[in-house]
C-alpha cells in the first residue's frame, strides 16, 4: 500500500493543453517534494514544499501545498513535449517515501 | 551528470547468486540513500547512511545488506537472489541528513535476475 497516492497514474494530451496531477495522503508531513523523472535516469528534484498551503512557481509549473500538510497538486500550463515524463512526490518525514507517480506524455 | 556515480549500469546474474551495487555520493554529500524501484512497487526505501553510520532503514529485506565506507562511497549487497529482485536500484545523495532539502539521485543500476 503507498503512503502517497498520486492521481491519474497515466495522462496524454496534446501540446498547449493544461493539466493538474494529484498527490494524496492521510499522513501529515514536514516537507513534501516533487520530481521528474526520464526513462533510463534518476529521478530530477523539481521543488520542496514547506508551509501548508505554499504555493511555489517554476516557470509552467505551479505547485500546491494542501493547507493541512497531507497533500499536494502540480500544474503544468501550456504542456510542451519535453514536460513528458514520470512525476513523482515525495512526503519527508523521519525519511523520504515516493508516490508511485503520474506517467505524463506530451503529444507535439 | 548529477554527480552521483552508480556502477555497474546494467548487471544480469542468476537466481541464488550475490552481487554487490556501488554508488559514489556527490562531493561534499555526507548521506547516502539506496532506493529499488520496480514497476509494480514503484520507488522503495532500503536505507541510508550519514557519514558511515546507519540513519534509518526502510522495506530492505534480510538478503539485502549496505554499507558506507570512510571516503563516504556506499556498496548495496544482494544474496540469494530471486526473480522478483530484478529491478532498477537507485542511489541518491544529500549534504545533510535530514531529507527536507532534497536528494541528488544516480543515473541507477538496473538488475536482471534470469
Amino acid at each position: 500500500t503507498q503512503l502517497l497516492k498520486q492521481s491519474p497514474q497515466f495522462l496524454s494530451i496534446q501540446e498547449g493543453e493544461n493539466l493538474t496531477v494529484y498527490c494524496n495522503s492521510s499522513s501529515v508531513f514536514s516537507s513534501l517534494q516533487w520530481y521528474r523523472q526520464e526513462p533510463g535516469e534518476g529521478p530530477v528534484l523539481l521543488v520542496t514544499v514547506v508551509t501548508g498551503g505554499e504555493v511555489k512557481k517554476l516557470k509552467r509549473l505551479t505547485f500546491q501545498f494542501g493547507d493541512a500538510r497531507k497533500d499536494s497538486s502540480l500544474h503544468i500550463t501550456a504542456a510542451q513535449p519535453g514536460d513528458t515524463g514520470l512525476y513523482l512526490c515525495a512526503g519527508v518525514n523521519n525519511d523520504m517515501r515516493f508516490g508511485a507517480g503520474t506517467r505524463l506524455t506530451v503529444k507535439p | 551528470d548529477s554527480g552521483v556515480t552508480q556502477t555497474p549500469k546494467h548487471l544480469i546474474t542468476a537466481t541464488g547468486q550475490r552481487v554487490t551495487l556501488r554508488c559514489s555520493p556527490r562531493s561534499g554529500d555526507l548521506s547516502v540513500y539506496w532506493y529499488q524501484q520496480s514497476l509494480d512497487q514503484g520507488l522503495q526505501f532500503l536505507i541510508q547512511y550519514y557519514n558511515g553510520e546507519e540513519r534509518a532503514k526502510g522495506n530492505i529485506l534480510e538478503r539485502f545488506s549496505a554499507q558506507q565506507f570512510p571516503d563516504l562511497h556506499s556498496e548495496l549487497n544482494l544474496s540469494s537472489l530471486e526473480l522478483g529482485d530484478s529491478a532498477l536500484y537507485f542511489c541518491a545523495s544529500s549534504a545533510v541528513a535530514s531529507a527536507n532539502y532534497g536528494y541528488t539521485f544516480g543515473s541507477g543500476t538496473r538488475l536482471t535476475v534470469v
